[in-house]
């Protein structure tokens, strides 16, 4: 069982279409991150959210930490073709040296 | 700055054979990382390093081992490869967390192209 629990697992949608990714757990994080990752890279970091209740917004991408640190939500408007990836949620507890990653979004948006 | 690269980036081995995959990063980072990256089960931490000369078990150490003799260079050794440890492998690292705000990059990891690893 993993730590970190994302969902869906794979999401296929239309250009222009909204969608959100959940990543759940009952562990309390003291940080949380999402990760995009294209075939054939390493992921790459998209935001970091710290405080409770935080919601943080990069262009169409909106990204939100649970109110006890336990969750987060990743939700796009107006997909695009570029956003097509893996999305990578991942936790840090206490000092931060080590992340717990979750299992992953992937998510294909059709033109 | 090339960041962190990895060599080789593929490689097929037959069981029981012995290999070393290099990670090196230019950034002067402190903190470097080894994962395995598997079908839904997102990456796993193999093993990690906080500096120079020392590293740390992270979830499924059995069947690696690792060195950091040198602070820009972390080495993943497989000393008898099994089936099971096919896999995508991904080094990172982090510098350390600097200022008492956290800002964007606040434990943000830095990750290599990986290294696509089939043993048969």
């Amino acid at each position: 069982t993993q730590l970190l629990e994302q969902s869906p697992q794979f999401l296929s949608i239309q250009e222009g279409e909204n969608l959100t990714v959940y990543c759940n757990s009952s562990s309390v994080f003291s940080s949380l991150q999402w990760y995009r990752q294209e075939p054939g890279e390493g992921p790459v970091l998209l935001v970091t959210v710290v405080t409770g209740g935080e919601v943080k917004k990069l262009k169409r991408l909106t990204f939100q930490f649970g109110d006890a640190r336990k969750d987060s939500s990743l939700h796009i408007t107006a997909a695009q073709p570029g956003d097509t990836g893996l999305y990578l949620c991942a936790g840090a507890q206490n000092a931060g040296n080590m992340l717990t990653f979750g299992g992953g979004t992937r998510l294909m948006v059709k033109p | 700055n090339a960041g962190v690269t990895q060599t080789p980036k593929f490689r097929v081995l037959k069981t029981g054979q012995s290999m070393t995959l290099l990670c090196a990063q230019d950034m002067n980072h402190e903190y470097m990382y080894w994962y395995r990256q598997d079908p839904g089960m997102g990456l796993r931490l193999i093993h990690y390093s906080v500096g120079e000369g020392t590293t740390a078990k992270g979830e499924v150490p059995d069947g690696y081992n690792v060195s950091r003799l040198k602070k820009q260079n972390f080495l993943l050794g497989l000393e008898s490869a099994a089936p099971s440890q096919t896999s995508v492998y991904f080094c990172a690292s982090r510098d350390l967390t600097s200022g008492r705000v956290p800002t964007r990059s606040y434990n943000e990891q830095f990750f290599g192209p990986g290294t696509r690893l089939t043993v048969l």
